[in-house]
């Protein structure tokens, strides 16, 4: 258990909808990072948070957002779904280290 | 642009015996490298990792060599067990101007599978 939670662990929903995924980072982790993992892209990393600001941006689509709150848990949103955004969707969470930490996932079905 | 790369995408060995799990990297400003497991319908899971001022670590059955000219890094496995199945990615980060934001940039993974 690495001390990383995320919610829900499968989500399956329509083409057009919106959704929100949930992670709270591991006790003390300032940071909480978002990666994307799809059959033919590997893990793609998505967005960083460092206690509630967003510090850095990778391949994001404009169609996904996310935010940290206050109690350091982050969440992220995607919107107007399309097929493609089927996928497993990993938060990380970093304490002082370099080692990040990862959740269990989530699965999302786009149908 | 694929910036850390695993070339085999499976490995099979023999319990007992040795893994090695290969990575190659791209970009000189990556300073810092992991390897994660990853089970099915997981998350990936730490293993071991590598600063870029050492050639090797060593976490029991888990060694990784870096060696920063060739740009390469390793996993060894000794001795290799069945329950060592699994995906493995490598990863790196990279310091851009004065902070590291430690964004990790995987490899597209191996499958190792050991045989009892």
């Amino acid at each position: 258990d690495s001390g990383v939670t995320q919610t829900p662990k499968h989500l399956i929903t329509a083409t057009g909808q919106r959704v929100t995924l949930r992670c709270s980072p591991r006790s003390g982790d300032l940071s909480v990072y978002w990666y994307q993992q799809s059959l033919d892209q590997g893990l793609q990393f998505l967005i960083q948070y460092y206690n509630g600001e967003e510090r850095a941006k990778g391949n994001i689509l404009e169609r996904f957002s996310a935010q940290q709150f206050p109690d350091l848990h982050s969440e992220l949103n995607l919107s107007s779904l399309e097929l493609g955004d089927s996928a497993l969707y990993f938060c990380a969470s970093r304490g002082s280290s370099e080692t990040q930490y990862f959740g269990p996932g989530t699965r999302l079905l786009v149908l | 642009d694929q910036q850390v790369k695993q070339n085999s995408p499976s490995l099979s060995v023999q319990e007992g015996r040795i893994s090695i799990l290969n990575c190659d990297y791209t970009n000189s400003m990556f300073d810092y490298f992991l390897w994660y497991k990853k089970y099915p319908a997981e998350g990936p899971t730490f293993l071991i990792s590598i600063s870029s001022i050492k050639d090797k670590n060593e976490d029991g059955r888990f060694t990784v060599f870096l060696n920063k000219s060739a740009k390469h890094l390793s996993l060894h496995i000794v001795p290799s067990q069945p329950g060592d199945s699994a995906v493995y990615f490598c990863a790196a980060s990279a310091w851009v101007g004065s902070s590291n934001t430690g964004k990790l940039i995987f490899g597209q993974g191996t499958t190792l599978q050991v045989k009892p």
